[in-house]
């Protein structure tokens, strides 16, 4: 089955970096890869998503790259504020099944 | 995308006893999946609950403790039964839209 490997498992920025949340997958017939947050005490919340018809996506201070031959993909969000603080999970998922693995997770820690 | 809510939003329980969670959906979805997230983890399925159909479990997860109901297209119940401490987790309802996973809040559950 798939596996999704996710680093790092904790990050800590200053606000008004860059920071970068890499994952590798191992099932090359995966065609979709979703990035959720998690805020404290919520449920995670799509934030972002990639097809594998294409290469990067961006959506204001965030964006999203994809390199299908070395089955890797990140994340990467610009000029940080401490509300980016959150766990942020990768996942992704084979084409026709409804099921994503995720990855283990990156808890960002954004500091004022 | 859907809205979801979920019932209770946390609870303490005693080893021994059972809770129902409930999964409310403001639009009528065909796929319905309840994961556990265990502290500091990532996300794990256990099981897809269809309309109509028995649910289908995961790997490691069994009807008798985690009995499952889907009596409608919005609406979805998870049982914990016979709890023990390792049960405690967030326990996380979620719907198939559109080639998208979204989550519900989640209901953090204690036991002890």
């Amino acid at each position: 089955g798939e596996n999704v490997e996710q680093h790092p498992s904790t990050l800590s920025v200053q606000e008004g970096d860059s920071a970068v949340i890499k994952c590798t997958y191992s099932d090359s017939a995966s065609n979709y890869f979703p990035w959720y947050k998690q805020e404290l005490g919520k449920g995670p919340q799509l934030i972002i998503d990639i097809r594998s018809n294409v290469g990067e996506k961006k959506d204001q201070r965030i964006a999203v790259t994809l390199n299908k031959t070395a089955k890797h993909f990140s994340l990467h969000i610009t000029e940080t504020q401490p509300e980016d603080s959150a766990v942020y999970f990768c996942a992704a998922r084979r084409g026709g099944s409804y099921i994503p693995t995720f990855g283990r997770g990156t808890s960002l820690i954004v500091h004022p | 995308s859907a809205v979801i809510s979920q019932k209770p939003s946390r609870d303490i329980c005693q080893r021994g006893t059972s809770l129902t969670i409930q999964c409310q959906v403001d639009s009528q979805v065909t796929m319905m999946f309840w994961y556990r997230q265990q502290p500091g983890q990532s996300l794990t399925l256990i099981a897809t609950a269809n309309q109509g159909s028995e649910a289908t479990y995961e790997s490691g997860f069994v009807i008798d403790k985690f009995p499952i109901s889907r009596p409608n297209l919005t609406f979805s119940t998870l049982t914990v039964s016979n709890m023990s401490p390792e049960d405690s987790s967030i326990y996380l309802c979620s719907v198939d839209q559109g080639e998208t996973q979204y989550f519900g809040p989640g209901t953090r559950l204690l036991v002890l």
